[in-house]
């Protein structure tokens, strides 16, 4: 069975202030995808990363792959009070099927104005 | 509507009745999913449809729990005899691909 272990699991910063949430397996993973979940919603895909090494940019979100596709990085720059919420972590495995696509528990993070 | 929706957003139910959940996906989705999200716990796979395929059903949690998806398009999973277990948000996405990109914003279920 693989896991996924996200940290930190609460995070509570100052708008301003920068910060990264962590996505750590010891199994490989064909692709990692990152998504954004606020009360009472669905989550929302952010980003997919699918090569080692591989970084995205998304305005203030930087998302990393690591070298060996086992963990990723989520770095907020500036974080504003609308980046709270749940972030996922989700990898799928070689066969790429749904029922190999794994969630971690996530990192609950409030921006406080 | 332009996303997923899904019904009833909330449903109370007694334990050992039955209860039927609705996901309406994005028109043209090809690939239906169905999750479960516990408090504190990570999405629980439950079913994929993709296409004209045979479904995936290899995350479903026992013989009480079934799913069909009609016309490739509208899906109702189905939760006989319920449980307090059960209790959960049922999480609905579709996309055209296997990895769940739009969500639907769940249906909570409350099994007293």
């Amino acid at each position: 069975t693989q896991l996924l272990e996200q940290s930190p699991q609460f995070l509570s910063i100052q708008e301003g202030e920068n910060l990264t949430v962590y996505c750590n397996s010891s199994s490989v993973f064909s692709s990692l995808q990152w998504y954004r979940q606020e009360p009472g919603e669905g989550p929302v895909l952010l980003v997919t990363v699918v090569t080692g090494g591989e970084v995205k940019k998304l305005k203030r979100l930087t998302f990393q792959f690591g070298d060996a596709r086992k963990d990723s990085s989520l770095h907020i720059t500036a974080a504003q009070p609308g980046d709270t919420g749940l972030y996922l972590c989700a990898g799928a495995d070689s066969g790429g099927g749904a029922d190999g696509l794994t969630f971690g528990k996530g990192t609950h993070l409030i921006i406080q104005p | 509507g332009a996303g997923v929706s899904q019904s009833p957003s909330n449903k109370v139910t007694e334990k050992g009745k039955d209860v039927e959940l609705r996901c309406d996906p994005i028109s043209g989705h090809t690939a239906l999913y169905w999750y479960r999200q516990s408090l504190g716990q990570g999405l629980e796979f439950l079913i994929y449809f993709q296409g004209n395929s045979a479904p995936d059903k290899s995350g479903l949690p026992s013989d009480r729990f079934s799913a069909e998806r009609t016309g490739g398009s509208v899906s109702t999973l189905t939760i006989q005899r319920t449980q307090q277990e059960d209790s959960a948000v049922y999480l609905c996405a579709s996309s055209f691909g296997r990895v769940p990109q739009y969500f639907g914003p769940g249906t909570r279920l409350t099994v007293l």
